[in-house]
């Protein structure tokens, strides 16, 4: 089993509507968790951080953790074209030093 | 802060050549991870540093990679002899430990 884990995708949503993008991770050590966006040939970008249960809001983007449910989520709220990119989620293993572990990555497009 | 500084951002080089990629991380940060992304694997970790300490070199593929952080503010990923299915992009990112890393532009890797 990977330690984190995406639906690879592509997810295609509409322009206007809400993309959901999932994560799961395995090692109840990783403590804090990251959402980044890749653009093709770029470097990936973060986003969004959560440390804490529940969830945490930022512009369109929200991101949620269940820690029990080991278990993590971005919404982003009213897609544009320009979000169309890989998501890549993230979690950071206190216990191993911080090791920093990624998922596969979703592909989002966002049609017009 | 420049950010996390990565050089070459391209590299060609033949088969049995020794490669050197580098890394200057943010200033003040005390965690660095260096990555290998591929279409087929996504973004694999090779090891990653604490206060210029190796911590895990698990994911270093063959004995032909090695790292080395010799102070705070310089890391190197050397492959020698590289091989053909060393190409990828290369990425380094640096954080302060458990919490978010920031990458770097990347080296773009070549074995003909």
């Amino acid at each position: 089993q990977k330690e984190v884990e995406q639906n690879s995708g592509p997810l295609s949503v509409p322009e206007g509507a809400i993309a959901s993008l999932n994560c799961t991770y395995s090692d109840r050590g990783s403590q804090s968790f990251f959402w980044y966006r890749q653009y093709s040939g770029k470097s990936p970008e973060l986003i969004m951080s959560i440390y804490s249960n529940g969830d945490k809001e930022d512009g369109r983007f929200t991101a949620q953790l269940n820690k029990a449910s080991q278990y993590v989520s971005l919404l982003i709220r009213d897609s544009q074209p320009s979000d169309s990119a890989t998501y890549l989620c993230a979690g950071k293993i206190y216990n191993q030093g911080g090791k920093l572990i990624f998922g596969q990555g979703t592909e989002l497009s966002v049609k017009p | 802060d420049a950010g996390v500084i990565q050089s070459p951002r391209h590299e060609v080089t033949e088969m049995g050549q020794e490669v050197t990629l580098r890394c200057k991380p943010i200033s003040g940060h005390n965690s660095l991870f260096w990555y290998r992304q591929t279409m087929m694997r996504g973004l694999e970790l090779l090891i990653y540093f604490n206060n210029n300490v190796p911590i895990d070199d698990s994911g270093m593929p063959e004995d032909r990679f090695s790292a080395k952080m010799p102070n705070a503010s310089f890391s190197t990923l050397k492959i020698q002899p590289s091989e053909p299915r060393d190409s990828a992009v290369y990425f380094c990112a640096s954080s302060l430990q458990n919490t978010e890393a920031f990458f770097g532009q990347g080296t773009r890797l070549t074995v003909v």
